[in-house]
């Protein structure tokens, strides 16, 4: 497989269900995000994680917690989902040029999960 | 504060028509990198370009153009001879020439412009 998979590419769920959404990459980068993209809103960053280390939070509620095992994994735990959080999640990877500057990586984006909280 | 504007909301067109999609975006910074992406209906945010804030030279590709202005702050996208195939979602974005040290990078999204090419 080429370029970031996202699984599973739909998920419906209940509030008190715990699920997970996964995403790999297979292109060698070595910083992962996940956005979250909800009807006729910008895509929120959620978490960004460079060398398997987490450098950003956006102020996400607990009850989306993510991991990063390395650097071709990246995870995003639900757990007591509101239905608000209903809405496509998306994972994306990028690499630095080794000294290049950081703000013009361009980012590879998986096809999404759509998750739907019941 | 960064900020990413695309007012247009849905746009629809005639297949082989031209159409121009707007971007106005805020920053501070001096050094900034603008993107478009393309999203089809399968999902997946498709790299356009990307253009440093120090080069406003427009670019074409194909039927695809873009006309940086800084003295306006925009980023506009055209397509030449749209065709079904075009239809999408649209993103413009922005980032910080540095937001962080190392490998990361930013970005900050406008709310994308639907686009619909009839035939």
């Amino acid at each position: 497989e080429t370029g970031v998979t996202q699984t599973p590419r739909h998920l419906v769920m209940g509030m008190t269900n715990k699920k997970s959404l996964k995403c790999e990459q297979h292109l060698g980068h070595n910083a992962m995000y996940w956005y979250k993209q909800s009807a006729k809103k910008p895509l929120e960053l959620m978490f960004v994680y460079s060398l398997e280390e987490r450098v950003e939070n956006n102020s996400v509620p607990s009850r989306f917690s993510p991991e990063c095992p390395n650097s071709s994994h990246l995870f995003l735990h639900l757990h007591t989902l509101q239905p608000e959080d209903s809405a496509l999640y998306l994972c994306a990877s990028s690499q630095s040029k080794g000294g290049g500057i950081s703000g013009a990586n361009v980012l590879t984006f998986g096809a999404g999960s759509r998750l739907t909280v019941l | 504060a960064q900020k990413v504007t695309q007012a247009q909301t849905e746009i629809s067109v005639v297949e082989k028509e031209d159409v121009t999609l707007d971007c106005v975006y805020e920053t501070r910074d001096t050094t900034y990198y603008l993107f478009w992406y393309k999203q089809p209906p399968s999902g997946e945010l498709v790299f356009l370009i990307r253009r440093n804030s120090f080069d406003e030279q427009n670019e074409i590709s194909g039927r695809y153009s873009w006309n940086f202005q800084k003295s306006t702050s925009s980023f506009n996208f055209t397509i030449t001879a749209s065709q079904v195939v075009d239809s999408a979602v649209y993103f413009c974005a922005l980032s910080e020439a540095q937001a962080w040290g190392g490998a990361t990078n930013k970005l900050i999204f406008g709310t994308g412009t639907l686009l619909a090419v009839q035939p």
